[in-house]
């Protein structure tokens, strides 16, 4: 149990197809992050939220649409994504002071 | 323009031995480092940091090592285990957080450490 919980752990999807990742994290932090890990790159940072504000967008694509109903929740909404939009989806929460706390990760396939 | 930058893709060490990872960043704004270790099918999990007002942290078998006029760090391992073989990604932080606060946190894209038995 991480404490950072993600859903799907697998995703494939085509490139019509409009799906949503999943976030919650069970520790009691006020910040939830998305992070993109591509094959031979860095995590690349995609969204911050803090206290359920969106205080960081990475110049991220409209195509994806973060959403945070609350502090222990995040959601990643998909909607015609690219084959290269294809990577592993890391959802992250921290708290001030401590460091970034990561889920499992969702592997998402556009085909 | 990467703002950290881990050289190698991949360290072999024999058990036992020390393992040294190394990670340089550009940006002289970081003031706070992390390292995370990543296994397959598994998200990175915190391993141990340091902050630009110290030049060494040490956690059991960790050490962090920071030469910030070199904007160089390090991180020792000995004795190298079996179960150390994973990813490792240096990271970075210029809030003064280990979180990275609003900016989120700078990662390298990681070393595979193998040891051998």
């Amino acid at each position: 149990e991480t404490g950072v919980t993600q859903t799907p752990r697998h995703l494939v999807m085509g490139m019509t197809n409009k799906k949503s990742l999943k976030c919650e994290q069970h520790l009691g932090h006020n910040a939830m992050y998305w992070y993109k890990q591509s094959a031979k790159k860095p995590l690349e940072l995609m969204f911050v939220y803090n206290f359920k504000e969106q205080t960081e967008n990475n110049s991220v694509p409209s195509r994806f649409s973060p959403e945070c109903p609350n502090s222990s929740h995040l959601f990643l909404h998909l909607h015609t994504l690219q084959p290269e939009d294809s990577a592993l989806y890391l959802c992250a929460s921290s708290q001030v002071g401590l460091p970034l706390h990561f889920g499992n990760g969702t592997r998402l396939t556009v085909t | 323009d990467q703002q950290v930058k881990q050289n190698s893709p991949s360290l072999s060490v024999q058990e036992g031995r020390i393992s040294i990872l190394n990670c340089d960043y550009t940006n002289s704004m970081f003031d706070y480092f992390l390292w995370y270790k990543k296994y397959p099918a598994e998200g990175p999990t915190f391993l141990i940091s340091i902050s630009s007002i110290k030049d060494k942290n040490e956690d059991g078998r960790f050490t962090v090592f920071l030469n910030k006029s070199a904007k160089h760090l390090s991180q020792h391992i000995v004795p190298s285990q079996p179960g150390d073989s994973a990813v490792y990604f240096c990271a970075a932080s210029a809030t003064h957080s280990p979180g990275g606060g609003a900016d989120g946190l700078t990662f390298g894209k990681g070393t595979h450490l193998i040891i051998q038995p």
